[in-house]
């Protein structure tokens, strides 16, 4: 089935830097979404993108689904970015299920 | 907005207790889903829903049971609990089965 492999499994990086977050999964998606979780636990959607790029405030997110990778670049990184992303996969043939990556774990310092 | 609430929170057992997590969404949502999050392990799908009165197995299925007994009401269910059990659970809702709004988790301890 579906495997997900996400690099860095952590960072650390200086408020103001840029990070560059990869997924990499082993198997055909028609969907990719990336995820947030704080550091308290809770999850949010940050956005769904399938193939190309797509752009939400200062993160970015490139698919190359040929190559079935996908990366999150947030710019200008803040402490408040400090947290977990993970990237989950999809595919109608799994179910209607999600695959989720372990992430990366995120820590930014003022 | 979208929401999807859990309760208890926190829930302490002890071994061989019962166990029961509730969640409601008010996203009209037809999917719903069930997951554990535990170190090294990521998310892992314990069961899930189509819509009122389906439901589908997940990855991480034995022990669990769980009913979905209206649109918006899904509920997981621990019979003789165990250690192994100790998690933190969350549950999520979704339209499409691809953009998930997740509850805020509830952190089970069975001792």
């Amino acid at each position: 089935g579906q495997q997900v492999q996400q690099s860095p499994a952590s960072l650390v990086l200086q408020e103001g830097e840029n990070a560059e977050l990869q997924c990499n999964f082993s198997s055909t998606a028609t969907q990719l979404q990336w995820f947030y979780q704080s550091p308290g636990g809770s999850l949010v959607s940050l956005l769904s993108n399938p193939s190309g790029t797509k752009h939400t405030g200062r993160l970015t997110s490139t698919t190359v689904t040929k190559e079935r990778r996908s990366s999150l670049h947030i710019s200008s990184s803040q402490t408040t970015d400090s947290g977990t992303y993970l990237c989950a996969p999809f595919n109608v043939g799994d179910n209607s299920k999600l695959i989720w990556g372990l992430g990366t774990s995120l820590v930014v310092n003022p | 907005e979208a929401a999807v609430t859990q309760s208890p929170r926190n829930k302490v057992t002890v071994t061989g207790g019962n166990v029961t997590l509730s969640c409601r969404q008010t996203n009209s949502h037809n999917y719903m889903y069930w997951y554990r999050q535990d170190t090294g392990h990521g998310l892992r799908l314990i069961h899930y829903s189509y819509g009122a009165g389906n439901l589908q197995i997940g990855d991480v299925p034995d022990g669990y049971k769980a009913t979905r007994t209206t649109q918006e009401d899904f509920f997981l269910l621990l019979e003789l609990a165990s250690p192994s059990q100790t998690s933190l659970y969350f549950c999520a809702s979704s339209g499409t089965g691809v953009e998930q709004y997740f509850g805020p988790g509830t952190r089970l301890t069975v001792l």
